[in-house]
């Protein structure tokens, strides 16, 4: 089982409609959240990153909730447009050793449309 | 503002031979990461290098190897490639290694082994 869950899996909306896509992970212990979008045959795109103690951040039309105690996080885009259409990716960082270890969710393929 | 460069962007190498990728991280990032993402698969950690020293290993298999040099650049080797080894290749830099310090990605290499 993958310990970060994205639903849904597949979104359709239309252009100018709001959204929201959820992530549940069960990764511990736990650094930070983030949420990336990525196009096709791209690199992922940060789009926000929060600690433990954030419960949500925003960037432009993305706004990003987390709840630490039931692992739960959304991402909320407000007014979608064309070039939304991509995948939405949920990672949780945990600390190593080392350094830091990613896990990346399943993703949501988010597709805006006229 | 400069960004994390890989090279080559493409790639097609046969059965059992060899390949060599490279990241070039953002100026002064001193922390690089390597992901591969097979077809409709999430992102997996392969390895990470802080300050030209292994700082973490993922999925890596025994037939790929990598190291970052002193200009902070990173190399993935890949050898007796296989099939399966089919895949996009991200490289992600960051300042430092810690969980609460950002990745930022490359485009990419695809790399095809027919």
């Amino acid at each position: 089982k993958n310990q970060v869950e994205q639903s849904p899996q597949s979104l359709i909306i239309l252009e100018g409609k709001n959204c929201t896509l959820q992530c549940n992970y069960t990764v511990s212990p736990f650094s930070n959240l983030r949420w990336y979008k990525q196009d096709t045959g791209r690199g992922p795109v940060s789009l926000t990153i929060m600690t433990f103690s954030e419960n949500t951040k925003s960037n432009g039309r993305y706004t990003a909730t987390l709840d630490a105690d039931t692992k739960q996080s959304s991402l909320h885009i407000t007014a979608s447009q064309l070039s939304d259409s991509a995948s939405y990716i949920c990672v949780v960082s945990a600390p190593t050793g080392g350094g830091n270890k990613l896990t990346f969710g399943t993703g949501t393929q988010l597709k805006v449309e006229l | 503002a400069a960004g994390v460069i890989q090279s080559p962007r493409h790639l097609i190498k046969e059965k059992r031979e060899t390949a060599t990728l490279k990241c070039y991280p953002i100026p002064r990032h001193d922390t690089v990461y390597w992901y591969q993402q097979g077809p409709g698969q999430d992102p997996q950690f392969l390895i990470s290098f802080y300050e030209k020293m292994q700082s973490d290993k993922g999925s890596i298999p025994d037939r790929f190897s990598a190291q970052q040099f002193s200009d902070y650049h990173s190399e993935l080797n890949m050898s007796s490639l296989e099939l399966g080894d089919s895949a996009l290749y991200f490289c992600a830099s960051s300042l430092g290694n810690r969980g609460s310090y950002e990745q930022y990605f490359g485009p990419g290499t695809r790399l095809t082994v027919t």
